[in-house]
């Protein structure tokens, strides 16, 4: 059964830094892996799909990577901004037959200090 | 103006009743997925549907039931035989043709049983 590990739990950094946050899932046969934001009390926001033959997809001063073998991918945020504050989750899409399913971690939860 | 809709906001029902949640989506999307988050936890999957009149049960099932009868529709029921009913819903939807395979989610629905 696919497990999703998000470090770290919680991380608070100034305004302008940039942050790294990790992903490892422990099965790699993976489909594709999925970024998404939470802000409180919302759904969520899909930030990146990246597909399982990529090793980076970019969106704006956002970028994650992905080592599919490792079971590893990161999510790098340039140049911070309060408006950044919010729970970071990660999800890799498990192909097994004709299900489709993600498999979430438990998230990073980020507050950007103005 | 196309996405999912889940209502109502909040629902608050007394221990013993069954409640439905409702989820739509215009996106023409073939699956539709419903999850649970509890404070602190990721997303678990309690039911899936990939196609009308078809749907399987993810990790968390019991004590829940659901339909499709229509492709835009997944209404989600909370039995009271679910122990924990007390979380936030969310319903997501996802294309299963093309190569992308994002899922996309609703606002949530916050249930509260007293």
């Amino acid at each position: 059964k696919q497990e999703v590990t998000q470090i770290p739990a919680a991380l608070s950094v100034p305004e302008g830094e940039n942050l790294v946050l990790n992903c490892s899932f422990t099965d790699s046969a993976i489909y594709n892996l999925q970024w998404f934001r939470q802000d409180p009390g919302k759904g969520l926001t899909s930030l990146l799909l990246i597909q399982s033959s990529q090793r980076e997809q970019t969106s704006g001063r956002l970028n994650a990577s992905l080592d599919k073998s490792s079971g590893r991918s990161t999510l790098y945020i340039a140049a911070s901004q309060p408006g950044d504050s919010a729970t970071y989750l990660c999800a890799p899409l498990k192909s097994s037959g004709s299900a489709r399913q993600l498999t979430f971690g438990s998230g990073t939860q980020l507050t950007v200090l103005p | 103006d196309g996405g999912i809709t889940q209502s109502p906001k909040y629902l608050f029902r007394k221990e013993g009743q069954n409640v439905t949640l409702s989820c739509e989506q215009n996106l023409n999307h073939d699956a539709m997925y419903w999850y649970r988050q509890d404070p602190g936890q990721g997303l678990r999957l309690i039911y899936y549907s990939q196609i009308v009149n078809d749907f399987q049960k993810g990790d968390i099932a019991e004590g829940y039931s659901v339909s499709r009868e229509k492709k835009e529709s997944f209404p989600l029921t909370v039995t009271s035989a679910q122990k924990n009913p007390t979380a936030f819903y969310l319903c997501a939807s996802q294309s299963l043709t093309g190569g992308g395979h994002e899922q996309y989610f609703g606002p949530g629905t916050r249930l509260t049983v007293t």
